[in-house]
Formats: C-alpha cells, sequence, structure tokens
C-alpha cells in the first residue's frame, strides 16, 4: 500500500534554531517528491520538488534532501523565525494519480 | 496567492442540507483537485478532473459529487449534509497530472 509516513508529529523549537523534519515513504513506482507548506487554515504551498536523481534541494533555509534508496526525505530549517510555524507535508508522486500525502508534521517556532 | 480561486470562504448551513463549493483554477491549468481536511487531520483526497473528465476518485462519499465544466471551472456538490462534514475543503489545480498542484485558500464548511 502507497504511505507515507512522517515524523515527528509535532515539534516546538526556539526561534532561531534548526530542525529536521522526516518523510518516510512506500510509493511505489517514484516519479518525485515534494514538501508542502500549511499555515493554520491556509491552503498549502509547495516549498521544494524533488525529482529521483536529486539529492539536496535549497530554497532559502529550507534544505530539503532525498535518499531514493531507502525512500526517505527530510526538510531541514534553519535559523528557524517565528513564521515557520506551521505544518509541513510531504507529498509523494508515483506518477499515478492520485498523489500521496503525509498526514504533515505540525512546527511551532516560539521566542 | 496561487492563482486558484474558491468561493464561498465560509458556509454554514444545517444538517440535512445541500451545498455546492465552487472552484476556478489557475489560468492554464487543466487538473482539478478536490480535497478535505478536517480539524487537526491530514488531505483526504477526494477527487480529480482533467479537462473535463473524471481522472481519479478517492474517498469521496456517494453524498458528494463533483462536476469540471468546460470553460475549467469545477463545482463540488456535498449533499444530505453530517455534522462529521464540518471541514476545510481545498481545490488545487495543475497544468497536467503530476505537475505541482496549487492549492486555494479553502472553502470553510460548518454544519450545525
Amino acid at each position: 500500500k502507497n504511505q507515507v509516513e512522517q515524523s515527528p508529529q509535532s515539534l516546538i523549537i526556539l526561534e532561531g534554531k534548526n530542525c529536521t523534519l522526516q518523510c518516510n515513504y512506500t510509493v511505489s513506482p517514484f516519479s518525485n517528491l515534494r514538501w508542502y507548506k500549511q499555515d493554520t487554515g491556509r491552503g498549502p504551498v509547495s516549498l521544494t520538488i524533488m525529482t529521483f536523481s536529486e539529492n539536496t534541494k535549497s530554497n532559502g533555509r529550507y534544505t530539503a534532501t532525498l535518499d531514493a534508496d531507502t525512500k526517505q526525505s527530510s526538510l531541514h530549517i534553519t535559523a528557524s523565525q517565528l513564521s515557520d510555524s506551521a505544518s509541513y507535508i510531504c507529498v509523494v508522486n508515483s506518477g499515478n494519480t492520485p498523489l500521496v500525502f503525509g498526514k504533515g508534521t505540525r512546527l511551532s517556532v516560539i521566542a | 496567492d496561487s492563482g486558484v480561486t474558491q468561493t464561498p470562504k465560509h458556509l454554514i448551513t444545517a444538517t440535512g442540507q445541500r451545498v455546492t463549493l465552487r472552484c476556478s483554477p489557475r489560468s492554464g491549468d487543466l487538473s482539478v483537485y478536490w480535497y478535505q481536511q478536517s480539524l487537526d487531520q491530514g488531505l483526504q483526497f477526494l477527487i480529480q478532473y482533467y479537462n473535463g473528465e473524471e481522472r481519479a476518485k478517492g474517498n469521496i462519499l456517494e453524498r458528494f459529487s463533483a462536476q469540471q465544466f468546460p470553460d475549467l471551472h469545477s463545482e463540488l456538490n456535498l449533499s444530505s449534509l453530517e455534522l462529521g462534514d464540518s471541514a476545510l475543503y481545498f481545490c488545487a489545480s495543475s497544468v497536467v497530472a503530476g505537475d505541482t498542484i496549487y492549492f486555494g485558500e479553502g472553502s470553510w464548511l460548518t454544519v450545525v
């Protein structure tokens, strides 16, 4: 069964600290993996997209990694800001619809 | 602004009623998706249309139906509403299936 598991479920960090969110998937075949940021009550916004051949991709303070062999991805946030407080959702595309969504990691950045 | 427009933003209705949620995809996008997100839950895929045709169906209840019109806008119809249908309903669109999907801001449905 195609699944995407994210950990931790929730996370609280101090402003300025770094954190890493994990995503493990069993989706097959694999086409690409995306990380979305969802502010409370808002629509998700794409942060990065990674294909099979990409290991690392950065978008500002966000860096995503992908290990297609172990079917794991991570999203690293550096120098966190209060505005980073949101849910981060890992989404895997098998090339066959529908996309497989993780349940997300809820990040709270506190002063 | 993702370019995906959803109306209404908020809706309160009684059990047993029927509502219609509307979505205008980004200009040029042929695929439209509908998702349901209940409180503190992940996004649940409901249905996808591509250029007017149903492409994929997820965990969509029989009380729910959707369609995509020739101008590519889409409507999600929810009938015989129950308290448990209260949720945030998102529409998303992409150029083609598998491409990055862009979400609207959602329609908050509260069933009382």
